[in-house]
């Protein structure tokens, strides 16, 4: 199946600061979604972004289908941006997204 | 309902004994996932639903866990004789299913413990 792989695993900022999150993915895709979680579980759809750029106040993605990989742009963080975010690619041919591990990432006041 | 919605939010239950864990998907959806994860980890695949169509079961890890989908909306999922190593949250999705791999809306999951 597709491998999915986000980086850093880990990432922490004060407040304010500015972060790009990378996704890589082994596979040509039709499709790609970043996730965030915040700390109490609850998963939220940020992105739903299968080429191009999308930007949604201070978040914004790029997807680079050709090249295999994702950027999620996070400026002027804040604490509740604090969580994992993850991203999620459905192997060529199915409707079943993968998802990497994840990028968890602790934003300090 | 405005969101999917699970229960419940929390079972505790002895090791040998069976559960069952129910989704209710947004309204009008046809697409239906269970994901789980383990403490720390990412998301597991376990089962998808599309329409009437047959499941896609190649996420279930074992023949004690299973799933239905009544009449396109609830799903359940089941889990017989249950394992310490099936301690984790199972998480329910649902999507439009009209594109290929059309956005995730999840629930806000089961947080299941065996002990």
């Amino acid at each position: 199946g597709i491998q999915v792989e986000q980086s850093p695993p880990d990432l922490i900022l004060q407040e304010g600061a500015n972060s790009t999150l990378r996704c890589n993915f082994s596979d040509s895709v039709n499709n790609l979604q970043w996730f965030h979680q915040n700390p109490w579980g609850q998963l939220i759809n940020l992105f739903y972004i299968p080429s191009g750029t999308k930007q949604n106040g201070r978040l914004s993605a790029t997807t680079v289908a050709t090249e295999r990989y994702s950027l999620l742009y996070i400026s002027s963080s804040q604490t509740t941006d604090s969580g994992v975010y993850f991203c999620a690619v459905p192997s060529g041919g199915s409707y079943i997204p993968t998802f990497g591990r994840g990028t968890s990432l602790i934003v300090h006041p | 309902g405005a969101g999917v919605s699970q229960s419940p939010s929390n079972k505790v239950t002895e090791k040998g004994k069976d559960v069952e864990l129910r989704c209710d998907p947004i309204s009008g959806h046809t697409a239906l996932y269970w994901y789980r994860q383990s403490l720390g980890q990412g998301l597991e695949f376990l089962i998808y639903f599309q329409g009437n169509s047959a499941p896609d079961k190649s996420g279930l890890p074992s023949d004690r866990f299973s799933a239905e989908r009544t009449g396109g909306s609830v799903s359940t999922l089941t889990i017989q004789r249950t394992q310490q190593e099936d301690s984790a949250v199972y998480l329910c999705a649902s999507s439009s299913g009209l594109l290929m791999g059309s956005p995730l809306h999840f629930g806000n999951g089961t947080r299941l413990t065996v002990t």
